[in-house]
């Protein structure tokens, strides 16, 4: 069975410096990696994937996630934190396509705080 | 283009009655998720339906909750007899079809509510 964990309920970091949200998953076979942010009141919103090809991934609001296969990690990662980037963020999984359904599994999510 | 359309964003209803949520995916997408929220406890799975066919409903309780996605029309994710527990965000998502690494599109939300 394929997994999520957010190890971290809540990150708190000053406007300016980087932020770092970490993701960590169990897939069997190469994973497709997503991240999700949902702002208060709001549904998700797709930031970025992993696929395939390059590790470090860019994505929407200057994020970025590096897939690392040995360590089975893709953690979000943003060099300049902003006040508007606090929100919930979601790391998900999926098993690579093999001809039928595959299921994606959402994390609990990771509260960011950026502090003024 | 418009994107996933969730109504009525806020329901409110008391112990017993039906609960009716509906979703209109995205233009072109032929794939749907209904997920539920609650505060501590992240988003969790529901149902995934094509249309006019329940592919996984493994998250979903097997009594008072049903969901389908007609050939014509919006999804609808139906819970009857609802109960305090019930109260939660229901989100619906959707994706083209595809070899799995399409994103989702959300919506934003169904607020239920039950007195």
């Amino acid at each position: 069975a394929q997994s999520v964990a957010q190890p971290e309920d809540q990150v708190n970091v000053a406007e300016g410096n980087p932020l770092t949200v970490k993701c960590t998953y169990s897939v069997s076979g190469n994973p497709y990696l997503f991240w999700y942010v949902q702002y208060p009141n709001r549904g998700l919103q797709f930031l970025l994937k992993y696929i395939t090809g390059d590790n470090l991934v860019k994505g929407s609001y200057g994020f970025e996630a590096e897939f690392n296969k040995s360590q089975t990690s893709f953690h979000l990662k943003k060099p300049s934190a902003l006040v508007s980037d606090s929100a919930l963020y979601f790391c998900a999984v999926r098993a690579p396509f093999r001809g039928g359904y595959q299921k994606v599994t959402f994390g609990i999510g990771t509260k960011l705080q950026v502090i003024p | 283009n418009a994107g996933v359309m969730q109504n009525p964003r806020h329901l409110v209803r008391r112990r017993g009655q039906e609960a009716r949520l509906r979703c209109s995916p995205m233009k072109g997408h032929s794939h749907v998720y209904w997920y539920r929220q609650l505060p501590e406890e992240g988003l969790k799975f529901m149902v995934y339906l094509q249309k006019e066919n329940i592919i996984d409903e493994s998250g979903m309780p097997k009594e008072r909750f049903s969901a389908e996605f007609p050939k014509e029309g919006p999804s609808i994710l139906r819970i009857q007899q609802v109960v305090r527990g019930d109260s939660a965000a229901y989100f619906c998502a959707s994706s083209p079809a595809g070899r799995g690494y399409n994103e989702q599109f959300f919506g934003p939300g169904t607020r239920l509510t039950v007195l």
